[in-house]
């Protein structure tokens, strides 16, 4: 089965750090661009970062430049997003997703790990 | 920046009624990368429509995917009670590098 579960999210102070990992299984992960997507409460969607399938290359939304670092290791199908420099407007429902690029679309999602940050 | 728009913002319709649902660019993108979301209260996004008018794997019939340049619909032909949901479309754009979501439209019972 296909599968994308996302953990390390919390409650954290504005400011403040965390790592948020994905674990991909069911298919082969180096074969895909893999992608972070987050969702205000009670807001839609938001793009935040994806990675190339090697790691060679990495792009974010202008919000989060600087802040944020997306990598991935192969060796253990795991993707990460490292979330630096909290602030208010971040909290969200942060998604793993798989980009193909085949379709032109995320066709993989996770559950989804929840950010908050407090003042 | 390409923005995406969609209307209306939410649809109240009854199970076996059509539901048309629009999403509108900003600029023109290109139709290989014009895809269409559901998302279920408390579920993750389900890639339902790419490449505008191609049904992902495992979706029913109902759901189709029409449009070019600024202006897309996503229909579905006869509303089931488990497709009352949010749906969201969603472009990716090279220049500048962006993936980009428009604000959703709400399908509810009415």
């Amino acid at each position: 089965e296909v599968q994308l579960v996302e953990s390390g999210g919390g409650l954290v102070q504005t400011g403040g750090s965390l790592r948020l990992s994905c674990a991909a299984s069911g298919f082969t992960f180096t074969n895909y661009w893999m992608s972070w997507v987050r969702q205000a409460p009670g807001k839609g969607l938001e793009w935040v970062a994806n990675i190339k399938q090697d790691g060679s290359g990495s792009y974010y939304v202008d919000s989060v430049k600087g802040r944020f670092t997306i990598s991935r290791d192969n060796a253990k199908n795991s993707l990460y997003l490292q979330v630096n420099s909290l602030r208010a407007e971040d909290t969200a429902v942060y998604y793993c997703a798989r980009y193909q690029w085949s379709v032109g679309a995320f066709d993989i999602w996770g559950q989804g790990t929840m950010v908050t940050v407090s003042s | 920046e390409i923005v995406l728009t969609q209307s209306p913002g939410t649809l109240s319709l009854s199970p076996g009624e059509r539901a048309t649902l629009s999403c509108r660019a900003s600029q023109s993108v290109s139709s290989s990368y014009l895809a269409w979301y559901q998302q279920k209260p408390g579920q993750a996004p389900r890639l339902l429509i790419y490449g505008a008018s191609s049904r992902a794997t495992g979706i029913p019939d109902r759901f189709s995917g029409s449009g070019s340049g600024t202006d897309f619909t996503l229909t579905i032909s006869r509303l089931e009670p488990e497709d009352f949901a949010v749906y969201y479309c969603q472009q990716y754009g090279s220049s500048p590098w962006e993936f980009t979501f428009g604000p959703g439209t709400k399908v509810d019972i009415k």
